[in-house]
């Protein structure tokens, strides 16, 4: 079965830079795009970023631009999300999530189980 | 960007019930919206895709509809299992995705 593995959330200061990895089972990783989606506590969800399958096509939502890459490695089934500058506002449950095709049609099939991210001083 | 409002904000309904959901977009979405299912402590489910189209594995009494600007997603008879909170979600114009605010669907 699809399995998504998030780790790497902690506690983290404002300012500083946090990776988040997602291991991926039970599928072929490389055909399809995968996206970041968050969600802050007792919060709604919010779509951060998305990657083709190839790594070659990233987009990001203007709250995170230029402060969050998205990245993959085929070769390990892992995707990453590398977070820098971070803000109070980035606190939240970071979700993995995979995408039903190899180029980013948004429809959001597999989610991850999360990763807390908490931004405090 | 195209926003997403859902109602009502919580529906208080007894098992067995029919329960119906709502989501409208600030624009046209043609029938690019999904529906979400969110238990306390778990990651969001897809349910349907394309305004009407059943994920994998779900049950036969959701079903959604709708095009253009208003959505619903119907529950036929509700079973205990199916009270959480619902996302509609769109992949019309994009970046970015954007998710409606939810609607909580409670046992009254």
């Amino acid at each position: 079965q699809v399995l998504l593995e998030e780790s790497g959330g902690r506690v983290v200061q404002p300012g500083r830079s946090l990776r988040l990895s997602c291991t991926a089972s039970g599928f072929t990783f490389r055909n399809y795009a995968m996206h970041w989606v968050r969600q802050a506590p007792g919060g709604g969800l919010e779509w951060m970023a998305v990657t083709s399958f190839d790594g070659d096509n990233r987009y990001y939502a203007d709250s995170v631009k230029g402060r969050f890459t998205i990245s993959r490695d085929n070769s390990k089934n892992t995707l990453f999300l590398q977070m820098n500058s971070l803000r109070a506002g980035d606190t939240a449950v970071y979700y993995c999530v995979r995408d039903s095709g190899p180029v980013s049609g948004g429809v959001l099939d597999y989610w991850g189980q999360g990763t807390l991210v908490i931004v405090s001083s | 960007e195209v926003v997403l409002t859902q109602s009502p904000a919580t529906l208080s309904l007894s098992p067995g019930e029919r329960a119906t959901l709502s989501c409208r977009a600030s624009q046209s979405i043609s029938s690019y919206l999904a529906w979400y299912q969110q238990k306390p402590g778990q990651a969001p489910r897809l349910l349907i895709y394309d305004a009407s189209a059943g994920a994998p594995g779900i049950p036969a009494r959701f079903s959604g509809s709708g095009s253009g600007t208003d959505f619903t997603l119907t529950i036929a008879s509700l079973e205990p299992e199916d009270f959480a909170v619902y996302y509609c979600q769109q992949r019309s114009d994009w970046p970015p995705y954007t998710f409606g605010p939810g609607t909580k669907l409670e046992m009254k």
